[in-house]
């Protein structure tokens, strides 16, 4: 079984340029969540899609930050304009249950985001 | 507000010797706990994972307790190698598991 696929795996920008990352997750998963992750810390949670809806964006910074997935299969991120601070690890993973299951969630390899 | 606390931030051992590590958390709603190893590079991966109604899950060189009461679990590692040198993150659910807490992480490093 194919696990989460993201790309890019590498992005180096300079700042005020727009990225975009790819997510794709389990197939049949149904749960998808964005991560962001800096440099020896945990994950944290930007979005988290039930199918095609955006259930949980509180993290999301909505001034530069989109998301969307729109068929609820794959899913995209962007930031626009990108900042020095947005440098980090971004993480796609998705999770095979529905609201209210105890599933774990598996992550892709991520997208690492440089921004100069 | 709600987070998980992990400890220690770095730990190093001798190859063959055990490494633990300690995580609690403060959401008494948390009823699921996984552990996730990652490596340079790499996304986390799942290694094992404990669910609230039991206290002790092994798998392997890998095992991971759990105690309610006090909202405490560890991660046991026994005859460590150096390919289990890695940062590693617990997590503990909330809002009925459809998200994580994370913990800040521990890198292990196994010295051969």
């Amino acid at each position: 079984e194919a696990g989460v696929v993201q790309s890019p795996r590498y992005k180096i920008i300079e700042k005020k340029q727009p990225v975009a990352f790819w997510c794709n997750p389990i197939s049949g998963h149904n749960t998808l969540y964005w991560y962001r992750q800096n440099l020896g810390q945990g994950p944290e949670l930007l979005i988290r899609y039930e199918n095609e809806e955006a259930v949980d964006d509180s993290q999301l910074p909505k001034d530069r930050f989109s998301a969307e997935r729109l068929k609820g299969v794959d899913s995209t991120l962007k930031i626009q304009p990108a900042e020095l601070g947005d440098s980090a690890v971004y993480l796609c993973a998705s999770n095979p249950a529905g609201a209210g299951g105890l599933h774990t969630q598996y992550f892709g390899p991520g997208t690492r985001l440089t921004v100069l | 507000g709600e987070n998980v606390e992990q400890h220690p931030s770095t730990l190093s051992v001798q190859e063959g010797d055990s490494a633990v590590i300690k995580c609690t958390y403060s959401d008494s709603a948390s009823n699921y706990f996984p552990w996730y190893k990652q490596e340079l590079g790499k996304g986390p991966q799942l290694i094992i994972d404990i669910r609230s109604n039991v206290g002790e899950k092994k798998d392997q060189r890998i095992a991971v307790t759990l105690n309610k009461t006090a909202k405490h679990f560890s991660l046991h590692i026994t005859e460590t190698q150096p390919e289990d040198s890695a940062v590693y993150f617990c997590a503990a659910d909330r809002e009925a598991g459809n998200q994580f807490y994370f913990g800040t992480g521990t890198s292990l490093t196994v010295i051969p």
